[in-house]
């Protein structure tokens, strides 16, 4: 079956550009997070989209980052002037809303460098 | 305050042999859930077990199993005859609140399994 899918798996630019991620959850999946994990540490989350329901960004870090989810389908998470500090894999997972486990399904990441 | 604690940055196991890896968490909430993932070399995180706050007994899936202490606030992973491809990352995981929410994670654990 199909799994939580990431676009593109890396990406490489300059200091200053605009990036944007893309992230396909698994079907039928209401919830949808985006997390960040710099090389050799934890993931830190980013934000979180839940049906209709506004999404919590508090884990943005600063107001470069933004990100967009259509209905319950695709998200997309921008990076804006990017810095190198942004460099890092970004990762992407989705889950039921009901259940016992709230399980969350990780895609495989998107690597960005930024030069 | 660190709301999720890994204390072992690194630990080293013979083959067979079982390993606790150490996990310590703090929040106010009284429904909280906890989770453990395995990161390999290839990046994926893989789902490996829960605990949710009110569960009565220690949970348990196949070689892993979750050695909850709720008085004190800790939630040990123990991998019984540990194998080769158990060395990875290991994180820990915390979920406040019921349904689905974000997830926030300690720094993790890199477990070598030695042959």
């Amino acid at each position: 079956g199909a799994g939580v899918s990431q676009s593109p798996s890396n990406k490489v630019t300059e200091k200053g550009k605009d990036v944007e991620l893309r992230c396909d959850p698994i079907s039928g999946h209401t919830a949808l997070y985006w997390y960040r994990q710099r090389l050799g540490q934890g993931l830190e989350f980013l934000i979180y989209f839940q049906g209709n329901s506004a999404p919590d960004k508090s884990g943005l870090p600063s107001d470069r980052f933004s990100a967009e989810r259509t209905g319950e389908s695709v998200s997309t998470l921008t990076i804006q002037r990017t810095q190198q500090e942004d460099s890092a894999v970004y990762l992407c997972a989705s889950s039921l809303n009901w259940g016992t486990y709230n399980e969350q399904f990780f895609g495989p990441g998107t690597r960005l460098t930024v030069l | 305050a660190q709301k999720i604690t890994q204390t072992q940055p690194g630990m080293f196991v013979q083959e067979k042999e079982a390993v606790t890896l150490d996990c310590t968490y703090d929040t106010s909430d009284p429904s909280y859930g906890l989770f453990w993932y395995k990161q390999p070399s290839s990046g994926e995180m893989i789902f490996l077990i829960y605990q949710g706050s009110y569960d009565q007994q220690n949970a348990t899936e196949g070689r892993y199993s979750l050695n909850f202490q709720k008085a004190r606030k800790s939630a040990n992973l123990v991998i019984s005859a540990s194998q080769l491809g158990d060395s990875a990352m290991y994180f820990c995981a915390m979920r406040e609140g019921k349904g689905a929410q974000k997830l926030v994670f300690g720094q993790g654990t890199r477990l070598t399994i030695n042959p």
